[in-house]
């Protein structure tokens, strides 16, 4: 069975300054990463995905994440903080060739970007 | 970029009632679609799997009978939620595939609060 976890519940950056929301997954084979982000009573918003090739992956609103399959974790970064990214962020996971059905949430981290 | 609507964003019913939520792909067309359940500060659970001219795929412990899908068309799917409860109440997201999109690789709606009184 598939599984994401992400370890903080809760992430506060200053304005400006660098931040990490991490997260590790569990699945077999090569997997398909995804990060969404969440606003106060809103859906998902899509952020990027990592499929295969570059472990550097370029997403929405200057965000980023690196896949390390080692370390089985998919971490999800931006150089500089803005107030406006304080949300709620989720980690996702779907196993190669799997449906979407088998898309699998991690527990999600609040950001709070501090001005 | 993909859309989906969901109506309506909020509602209110009486313990008893049935509400139903509506779920549109607005300028793609989607034979499969997805509806989820977020409790507060909580991950999306699946409850089901929507498809296009066919029975709903319900998640294990969801009942299938108190959460009513169709999916009418490939740009409409509705849940209802019959005989609704207190315990009901909770943030009830749809999402579509985009077809040839890589799977997971989905788009939600915003959302839909409902509150049993």
């Amino acid at each position: 069975a598939q599984s994401v976890a992400q370890p903080e519940d809760q992430v506060n950056v200053a304005e400006g300054n660098p931040l990490t929301v991490k997260c590790t997954y569990s699945v077999s084979g090569n997997p398909y990463l995804f990060w969404y982000v969440q606003y106060p009573n809103r859906g998902l918003q899509f952020l990027l995905k990592y499929i295969t090739g570059d472990n550097l992956v370029k997403g929405s609103y200057g965000f980023e994440a690196e896949f390390n399959k080692s370390q089985t974790s998919f971490h999800l970064k931006k150089p500089s903080a803005l107030v406006s990214d304080s949300a709620l962020y989720f980690c996702a996971v779907s196993p190669p060739g799997g449906s979407a059905r088998q898309l699998t949430f991690g527990s999600g981290t609040q950001l709070t970007v501090l001005p | 970029g993909a859309v989906v609507s969901q109506h309506p964003s909020r509602v209110i019913c009486k313990s008893g009632t049935s509400v139903k939520i509506e779920c549109r792909s607005l300028d793609f067309q989607a034979t499969t679609m997805f509806w989820y359940r977020q409790f507060p500060k909580q991950s999306l659970m699946l409850m089901a799997t929507s498809n296009e001219g066919s029975k709903a795929t319900y998640e294990q412990g969801v009942e299938k009978d108190k959460f009513l899908i169709n999916h009418a068309s490939l740009t409409l799917s509705t849940l209802t939620v019959t005989s609704a409860h207190p315990e009901d109440s909770s943030f009830y997201i749809c999402s579509a595939r985009v077809g040839g999109g890589a799977p997971g690789e989905q788009y939600f709606g915003p959302g839909t609060r409902l509150t049993v009184t």
